[in-house]
């Protein structure tokens, strides 16, 4: 069963950086996901597409902060520079089989 | 750049059917490589999704769901909808329309903002 997991909490300082991990459940580890961002009372926001080679492209006016990675069956997101705007929760996003699949969604705090 | 935006009622009673329509501007609707999708999010909860329409007309469900939802096209209003039928409380959550653009994985790429349903009589 294809399954997103990702850590329920997060939290980084002001200015540092953070990565927050989306792991593919077993025999899934070549899928590609999205990385979406949902800020406080806000509908969600496409940020950016990842491959499993680590290639990614990124959403209309992502600012170059934010960026994506994969190992084996881990995507990442990596955020630099943190602001306070970027205090959100942090979804990953994959599809088979005609499914889509959330992961549980990281909620990031800045310090 | 695409915009969508959900429109319906924002209270259900239970047993009864949850109506939403999706209105799509800055694209057309029956445009190749694009699916239509249906996100809810329960209070306090992650996103869950629904389902999802190909510009051919072909649907994809949520296993969980399928029994009860049906998401149809409306070209010539550039619509798309949505119908969960057997509607209770478990149901309470945000409603979001979504485009999902066709890759490696197809991926939601436009989201609408949200409408709050709450199911209660």
């Amino acid at each position: 069963q294809l399954v997103l997991t990702q850590s329920p909490s997060a939290s980084a300082s002001l200015g540092a950086s953070v990565k927050l991990t989306c792991t593919l459940s077993s025999g899934h580890s070549s899928y590609a996901i999205a990385w979406h961002q949902q800020q406080p009372e806000k509908g969600p926001r496409y940020l950016m597409k990842l491959n499993s080679d680590g290639s990614h492209s990124k959403g209309d006016g992502i600012p170059d902060r934010f960026s994506g990675s994969s190992s084996g069956a881990e995507r990442y997101l990596t955020i630099s520079s943190l602001q306070s705007e970027d205090e959100a929760d942090y979804y990953c996003q994959t599809w088979g089989t005609g499914n889509w699949v959330f992961g549980g969604g990281t909620k990031l705090t800045v310090l | 750049q695409l915009q969508l935006q959900e429109s319906g009622p924002g209270l259900v009673k239970p047993s009864e059917t949850l109506s939403l329509t999706c209105t799509v501007s800055g694209g057309s609707i029956s445009s190749s490589s694009y699916y239509w999708g249906w996100i809810r999010q329960p209070p306090g909860k992650g996103l869950e999704w629904i389902g999802s329409i190909y510009y051919s007309g072909s649907t994809y469900y949520n296993p969980s769901l399928k029994s009860r939802v049906t998401i149809s096209v409306d070209t010539s209003k550039n619509q798309f909808s949505l119908k969960l039928s057997s509607v209770t409380a478990a149901d309470t959550a945000v409603y979001y329309c979504a485009s999902a653009m066709e890759w490696l994985v197809p991926y939601f790429d436009y989201w609408g903002q949200g409408t709050l349903v709450t199911v209660s009589s």
